[in-house]
């Protein structure tokens, strides 16, 4: 069974930025269509970014368009996302998922990002 | 990439059935199959339960199934068990590489 680990999170002043990692024990991590999914607290999931396989399509949300970056290095089987320009509402559990015929079907227990000054 | 609408809550009896239903646009739930379902409990990563509208992944029991109707998805658990009761989130491709979640059900066993 596929296992994600995120890490990465931490408190971060407003216009900071942030590097996440997601651990892969995935032994297809190279096919593996991967997403960032967030939720701030006491609110419902929202999708953020997801990113092909071998990394040539990335897709954002328009609330994170131009301030994220999606990326993976799948020679050490690890996603990341990288987060720029925060605002206080990025404040969020920030779940990296894996891609099942447009699903997510395994998620990592997820790391807490807080932007604030 | 507006939100999908859901109920905010449901409940239920165990033993009865509920129904959650997700309503989008054209755009996506009225155009694609790519409908799925997530399962929250509190202070826990969400859980897939149906894909493709009414597909269920593996250990996902029979008694949770999934259905689409124009722009409305939606999703059934019959015999309903205390451990059911969780937020249950619904997800849509959006056909431009997007995806989108609804808001979120609240659903509580009595």
């Amino acid at each position: 069974e596929v296992q994600l680990v995120e890490s990465g999170g931490g408190l971060v002043q407003p216009g900071g930025s942030l590097r996440l990692s997601c651990a892969s024990s995935s032994l297809t991590f190279s096919k593996d269509w991967m997403h960032w999914v967030r939720q701030a607290p006491g609110a419902g999931l929202v999708w953020v970014s997801r990113i092909t396989g071998d990394g040539s399509r990335r897709n954002y949300a328009d609330s994170v368009k131009g301030r994220f970056t999606i990326s993976r290095d799948n020679a050490k089987n690890t996603l990341y996302l990288q987060m720029d320009s925060l605002r206080a509402d990025d404040t969020a559990v920030y779940y990296c998922a894996k891609d099942a015929y447009y699903a997510m079907d395994v998620w990592g227990k997820g790391t807490t990002v807080t932007v604030s000054s | 990439q507006s939100a999908l609408t859901q109920p905010r809550s449901v409940s239920g009896s165990p033993g009865q059935s509920i129904t959650i239903s997700c309503t989008g646009a054209s755009s996506d739930v009225g155009t694609f199959n790519h409908v799925s379902w997530y399962q929250q409990h509190p202070g826990k990563a969400p859980k897939l339960m149906i894909y493709d509208v009414n597909k269920r992944p593996s250990g996902v029991p029979d008694r949770i199934s999934g259905s689409k109707s124009d722009n409305t998805a939606s999703l059934t658990i019959s015999g309903l068990q205390a451990e059911d009761e969780a937020d249950y989130y619904c997800c849509s491709w959006g056909g431009t590489n997007t995806w989108v979640f609804g808001g979120g059900t609240k659903m509580t066993v009595l």
